[in-house]
């Protein structure tokens, strides 16, 4: 059974602060991973990642994926209170096509 | 473009009752998902639909049906409601392996 596991839990930064979420997964059949931000509503897409040591950016935000350690990591950068969220990640593989395994989700603050 | 819609956006039920949740999406897409969404819990997959006339179980399928009405539209029904399924309900949709596109949600709450 596909399996993904992010840390911590939860996380209460101030503004300016550089955070590092992770998400660490066991799966029969990689295919890609991804990491969505959930604020008040829908989940919206971060990145896909699906090869190993690529780093995507956007802003301040950047993710790499690590397929021999099986694990990614979300990096945020110079923090701002907009930036709170929870932060999803999701294992796309196994044996159904597009099917998405989600992690329990990183809860971060941010405080002015 | 809407993107992902769905109905209602709230909804309260007694314990045994039943209802449907609706999901459409305007994308095109071949896939289509139901998610729960529970504190502490991330995103469970109920049921999903890799195309038109497929649906498959999740991880947590037990107390719901689905239908894939056509390409754009896939619905989730409740039969006899319980406490247990008091959640945060969110379609999505996907075009094969790239990103899934989530609806606004439906809160559920089964008294």
């Amino acid at each position: 059974e596909d399996k993904v596991v992010q840390s911590p839990l939860s996380l209460v930064v101030h503004e300016g602060d550089t955070v590092t979420l992770n998400c660490s997964y066991e799966v029969t059949n990689f295919r890609s991973l991804l990491w969505y931000k959930q604020e008040k509503k829908a989940p919206t897409f971060l990145f896909m990642l699906t090869s190993s040591g690529i780093e995507k950016k956007s802003g301040r935000l950047s993710s790499i994926l690590d397929k021999k350690e099986l694990f990614s990591i979300l990096n945020i950068t110079a923090t701002q209170t907009g930036d709170s969220a929870i932060y999803l990640c999701g294992h796309a593989g196994g044996t159904s096509y597009g099917k998405l395994t989600f992690g329990q989700g990183t809860i971060l603050t941010v405080h002015p | 473009n809407a993107g992902v819609t769905q109905t209602p956006k709230f909804q309260v039920l007694k314990t045994g009752q039943s209802m449907t949740l609706q999901c459409a999406q305007d994308m095109n897409h071949n896939s289509m998902y139901w998610y729960r969404q529970d504190p502490g819990m991330g995103l469970r997959l109920i049921y999903y639909s890799a195309s038109e006339g497929t649906t498959d179980k999740g991880e947590v399928p037990n107390g719901y049906n689905v239908s894939r009405l056509n390409k754009r539209e896939f619905s989730l029904r409740l039969e006899s409601a319980a406490p247990s399924q008091t959640s945060v309900y969110f379609c999505a949709s996907s075009e094969a392996l790239y990103e899934q596109y989530f609806g606004p949600g439906t809160r559920l709450t089964v008294t």
